[in-house]
């Protein structure tokens, strides 16, 4: 079945260090891909979103791009904050017993230090 | 996304209705649970009033969808791998055109412990 894939966490960064954090996917069909943020404490929110190959997402200073021929879709930001500090989960739609649905990666945590 | 209670501790074997409400008239609401190293895993959905439909691990658990806005997602005899982060969404139902281009919004889930 389709299914997403993301690097282990946890990720331990300085304050203004670069992020990239890692999504590969398997997928039968084109599906959609996203990015959700959850905060200490808060539900899952949605970061950004990618419908079709090529595309790039972008909110908040971080971006990923649709990369079809890698089936990827890694997330990053230039320069980051204490307020990153949170668990990013990867996500794509699947089309599968007749109904469309989410499927989440395992998440990964970030932590950022001053 | 309202989820009620945000924090539970049960015993074995007792039963419990978890609680999520919208207010954004959305017809599409799911129930995930949250575990460390798993990510999230869809229990059920719902795309209509007094509809329902099995997820990937619905194993343990019922639902009950009364009014648009309400979907409950229950325990009738709990064990201790039943602890976990329990989430809560909705959307716009996921067979609109439009749908992969839209948001789930998330609740902001039931701590449950099962002892």
């Amino acid at each position: 079945g389709d299914s997403v894939t993301q690097m282990e966490g946890p990720v331990t960064l300085s304050e203004e260090a670069f992020l990239t954090i890692n999504c590969t996917y398997t997928a039968t069909g084109y599906p959609s891909l996203f990015w959700y943020v959850q905060y200490p404490g808060e539900g899952l929110q949605l970061l950004l979103k990618a419908t079709k190959a090529d595309d790039k997402g972008s909110n908040k200073g971080f971006e990923a791009t649709y990369r079809k021929e890698t089936t990827s879709f890694h997330l990053e930001k230039g320069s980051v904050q204490v307020s990153d500090s949170a668990v990013y989960f990867c996500a794509l739609t699947s089309f599968s017993g007749g109904y469309n649905k989410l499927i989440f990666g395992a998440g990964t945590r970030l932590a950022v230090h001053p | 996304v309202t989820q009620t209670p945000k924090f539970q501790v049960l015993k074995t074997g007792q039963s419990m209705t978890l609680q999520c409400a919208q207010d954004m008239n959305h017809e599409y609401m799911s129930w995930y649970r949250q575990d460390p190293g798993l990510g999230l895993r869809l229990i059920y959905f719902s795309y209509d009033v007094k509809m329902k439909e099995k997820g990937d691990i619905p194993e343990g658990y019922s639902v009950s969808r009364e009014k648009k806005e309400r979907f409950s997602l229950i325990l009738e005899s709990a064990s201790t791998n039943q602890t976990s982060m329990y989430l809560c969404a909705s959307s716009s139902p996921p067979w609109d055109t439009v749908w992969p281009n839209t948001e789930a919004f998330f609740g902001q889930g039931t701590r449950l412990t099962v002892v």
